[in-house]
């Protein structure tokens, strides 16, 4: 059992790039999510996922893409990257369950774009 | 919305002396609830506690004990006779409870330094 996992871990990219952030989940949950996480602000919410086929908008979307076509993966896009998307990025899912609830988080990505 | 707030952006203690982390938190819901995780210098992120708002009883494990105070918005964190390991930033977050409301909202952590 990997838990989440997140690939790569580290990552650098040219302004105006494109690239994907792969998580995946073994733990078959339902809820899945992806935040990012800036110096002195926290972790923000960019998007999230009930199901397979369903996605939504967090706090940040803007500049980033999902899809979810099966329970255990959750991909993040960049469309176009910019240097404001510098940032540390993490996916989380957990069970739709109110008496086990707990979001597990991968390890993180570390993206830095120039 | 929901919003949570951790006032003390860094702490530093010597070790052995207790130290507590503040979360104060808003929310329209009647029910929600209120976690604590850990981010050591690794990075990554260790869950330590998950707080219905229906059980305002504190909570102890081991070193750590957790104050929810309903009437003051509060779920503070306390921890024992610090060691070096505790170093690390502590996140309070905050979700609802509703199918499709599990979004977390973070403070903006405290950065906890134990002083050998």
């Amino acid at each position: 059992n990997a838990g989440v996992t997140q690939t790569p871990k580290f990552q650098v990219l040219k302004t105006g790039q494109s690239m994907t952030l792969q998580c995946a989940q073994d733990m078959n949950h339902e809820y899945m999510s992806w935040y990012r996480q800036d110096p002195g602000m926290g972790l923000r919410l960019i998007h999230y996922s009930v199901g397979a086929g369903i996605t939504d908008q967090g706090e940040v979307p803007n500049g980033y893409n999902v899809s979810r076509s099966t329970t255990e993966d959750f991909p993040l896009r960049l469309l176009s990257a910019a240097p404001s998307q510098t940032s540390v990025y993490f996916c989380a899912s957990s069970a739709l369950d109110r008496v086990t609830y707990e979001q597990y988080f991968g390890p993180g990505t570390r993206l830095t774009v120039t | 919305a929901q919003k949570v707030t951790q006032a003390q952006t860094e702490i530093s203690v010597v070790e052995k002396e207790d130290v507590t982390l503040d979360c104060v938190y808003e929310t329209r819901d009647t029910t929600y609830y209120l976690f604590w995780y850990k981010q050591p210098p690794s990075g990554e992120l260790v869950f330590l506690i998950r707080r219905n708002s229906f059980d305002e009883q504190n909570e102890i494990s081991g070193r750590y004990s957790w104050n929810f105070q309903k009437s003051t918005s509060s779920f503070n964190f306390t921890i024992t006779a610090s060691q070096v390991v505790d170093s690390a930033v502590y996140f309070c977050a905050l979700s609802g409870v509703l199918f499709g409301n599990e979004k977390l909202t973070f403070g903006t952590g405290t950065r906890l330094t134990i002083i050998p």
